[in-house]
């Protein structure tokens, strides 16, 4: 069973680079039906897809972003990672990483806990 | 993509039915799937329906999904205590090239 664990700085100063990792246990993170992303939810606010990466390499992000946004498999270390840049005070969120599971007859999701990252000086 | 609209808040008696509405804003909602989502109070979202209707491992089916051209609804018979949180409804093309959209969420109060 597959289990997602979040980990980041917590607090980042405007302008500077959020770095976000996920790290998976119990399973490979490889496999043709497996959608690795992140969704973040600002305090008190609803859900927001950050972007999403299948298969190690084919990423889509939300336009909102405006190309801030990396998202990365790293297979040797069992990692998602994401990395946002230029941050703002809008950043701040709790970040979830989330495996999608798509497959003929059945979906399911896995999500990490989630961890907060503040914005802020 | 679309641009998917819930009621802010939903209330419900014990055993009761209730739906929550998910209405999609533009024409090409009719190639997506229909994703909801419950979230309990300080917790990660949990998958409660995906392709529109079709309910994962674990979900009881007392929780039921439905989709209609641009629209889609959730609905919860024999409402619980225990059923009060926040939903949402997600669309996504079953495709890694698609992106995901999520509505604004709903507050579900159990009276």
């Amino acid at each position: 069973q597959l289990q997602l664990q979040e980990s980041g700085p917590g607090l980042v100063k405007p302008s500077e680079t959020l770095s976000l990792t996920c790290s998976v246990s119990g399973g490979s993170i490889t496999s043709s039906s497996y959608y690795w992303g992140w969704v973040r939810q600002p305090p008190g606010k609803g859900l927001e897809w950050v972007g999403s990466i299948y298969y190690t390499k084919n990423t889509n992000y939300n336009p909102s972003l405006k190309s801030r946004g990396t998202i990365s498999v790293d297979t040797s270390k069992n990692q998602i990672s994401l990395r946002l840049t230029s941050v703002t005070a809008a950043d701040t969120a709790v970040y979830y990483c989330r495996l999608h599971v798509s497959l003929l007859n059945s979906a399911f999701d896995l999500w990490g806990p989630g961890t907060m990252v503040t914005v802020s000086s | 993509q679309p641009v998917l609209t819930q009621p802010p808040s939903a209330s419900g008696t014990p055993g009761q039915r209730v739906t929550i509405s998910c209405s999609g804003s533009s024409s090409n909602m009719g190639s997506y799937s229909v994703y909801w989502y419950q979230q309990l109070p300080g917790t990660a979202p949990k998958l409660l329906i995906y392709r529109n209707s079709q309910r994962p491992s674990g979900v009881p089916d007392r929780f039921s999904g439905s989709k209609s051209g641009s629209s889609a609804s959730l609905a919860i018979s024999g409402l619980r205590s225990e059923d009060e949180a926040d939903y949402y409804c997600a669309a996504w093309e079953d495709s890694f090239t698609s992106p995901w959209v999520f509505g604004g969420g709903t507050k579900l109060t159990v009276l």
